[in-house]
């Protein structure tokens, strides 16, 4: 069965520092692999997608991932955080055994900008 | 254009009741899925339907769980005697069709049983 586990319920950021959120997957076949941002009160919004391209993805707002099959990880990356940044990102993991339909998410990792 | 809405954005009932939850997707998307966030959960696959068929509803936890999608655009997720443990935020999410697309995700109903 598929599975993405995210490191840290909370990452806490300066304006302006790196940020680095972590997602590994478990997958038995190539996955397709995505990044969402959930605002509050919002619903989930697409930051970028893996699918079997390039092992680099860039998305919107800045952010990007990197696939690397060996590490079987797909962590979130942005060189310098915004305070509109803050909000809850979930990894999320699909396969060609369901079609890549159904997607299995992560516990989410709340990101804290401060000034 | 409008994006995936909701309807209603919070419901509260009592123990025992029947609610639905409707989604109206994207114009023109085939495919609908459905989740369910818990509090401090990620969301956690329901049912997909392509058209008016439930291609894979393995993710319903049980018989009190149905939902249609009768004219394969507004869609209806149908909960039966609801027990505390449902309360969760019930999203609805779109796409243009299945297969690899982005997902579409609507804000969601906040549901309550007391």
């Amino acid at each position: 069965a598929q599975s993405v586990t995210q490191l840290g319920s909370h990452v806490s950021v300066s304006e302006g520092a790196l940020v680095l959120l972590r997602c590994n997957y478990s997958s038995s076949v190539p996955p397709y692999l995505f990044w969402y941002v959930q605002y509050p009160n919002q619903g989930l919004q697409l930051l970028l997608k893996y699918t079997s391209a390039a092992t680099l993805v860039k998305g919107i707002n800045g952010f990007e991932a990197e696939f690397k099959k060996s590490e079987t990880s797909f962590h979130l990356t942005k060189p310098s955080a915004h305070m509109s940044d803050a909000a809850e990102y979930f990894c999320a993991v699909s396969d060609q055994n369901t079609g890549f339909q159904k997607l299995v998410f992560g516990t989410g990792t709340r990101l804290l900008v401060s000034p | 254009g409008a994006g995936v809405s909701q309807t209603p954005s919070n419901k509260v009932t009592e123990k025992g009741k029947y609610v639905e939850l409707r989604c109206d997707p994207i114009s023109g998307h085939t495919a609908l899925y459905w989740y369910r966030q818990s509090l401090g959960q990620g969301p956690e696959f329901l049912i997909y339907f392509q058209g008016t068929g439930a291609a894979d509803d393995s993710g319903l936890p049980n018989d009190r769980f149905f939902a249609v999608r009768p004219e394969g655009s507004v869609s209806t997720l149908k909960i039966q005697r609801t027990e505390r443990g449902d309360s969760a935020v019930y999203l609805c999410a779109s796409s243009p069709w299945a297969g690899g697309n982005e997902q579409f995700f609507g804000p969601g109903t906040r549901l309550t049983v007391l």
